[in-house]
């Protein structure tokens, strides 16, 4: 059982270029969600889901794009990198209620 | 937008020593939870709490939720080295409702 994996595990780009942060789950969890944290910041949630096909947004969405097709995926879409996207992303699952949420590993990314 | 505030932002203690951290919030959260984080992974939960004035144990350490349910405590009683790290609280104000996560505190135990 891998919990929730994230994939790649750090990530440097340059301005202006676009990525997708990979999310997966195996815990067949209704709730996926995708938050950034930066330094005295704690964590901030960028978008959610809380099922195949249904998505919304959190408290900092803009620059970021999301889909859910399948139960097990939730990647996140980086349209055209800023440096302010700098951060660590993590995402996280849940299953019913969000109380419990798993978080993966992490992302570090880094956009100069 | 709901905040928390979570104090202290940072704690130097050495090890054996009690710990005792807290978070509010302007808004009623019906669940609290408290998360750690270690140095390069993500959160792990600790307590969750459902119920004003429940008081919860898990091992070492205790949380409660505040009565108002605009609060709530995190204790560690005797800390040992490898209680370092961030500490996170988070709420949530219904069943449907999204975390909010307060801003951590970072925890140092010297040994």
């Amino acid at each position: 059982n891998a919990g929730v994996t994230q994939t790649p595990k750090f990530q440097v780009l340059k301005t202006g270029q676009s990525m997708t942060l990979q999310c997966a789950q195996d815990m067949n969890h209704e709730y996926m969600s995708w938050y950034r944290q930066d330094p005295g910041m704690g964590l901030r949630l960028i978008h959610y889901s809380v099922g195949a096909g249904i998505t919304d947004q959190g408290e900092v969405p803009n620059g970021y794009n999301v889909s859910r097709s399948t139960t097990e995926d939730f990647p996140l879409r980086l349209l055209s990198a800023a440096p302010s996207q700098t951060s660590v992303y993590f995402c996280a699952s849940a299953q019913g209620s969000i109380t419990e949420a798993f978080f993966g590993q992490g992302t570090r990314l880094t956009v100069v | 937008g709901q905040q928390l505030n979570q104090s202290p932002q940072s704690m130097f203690i050495q090890e054996g020593e009690d710990v005792s951290m807290n978070c509010t919030s302007s808004s009623i959260f019906n669940t609290w939870l408290w998360y750690k984080q270690d140095p390069g992974e993500g959160p792990v939960l600790l307590i969750a709490l459902y119920k004003a004035g429940e008081l919860t144990s898990n091992g070492r350490l205790t949380a409660q939720f505040g009565i108002t349910r605009k609060d709530s405590f995190l204790n560690i009683s005797a800390s040992i080295p490898s209680d370092v790290g961030i500490y996170f609280c988070a709420g949530q104000l219904g069943v449907a409702e999204k975390l909010v996560f307060g801003k951590g505190t970072k925890l140092t135990v010297n040994p």
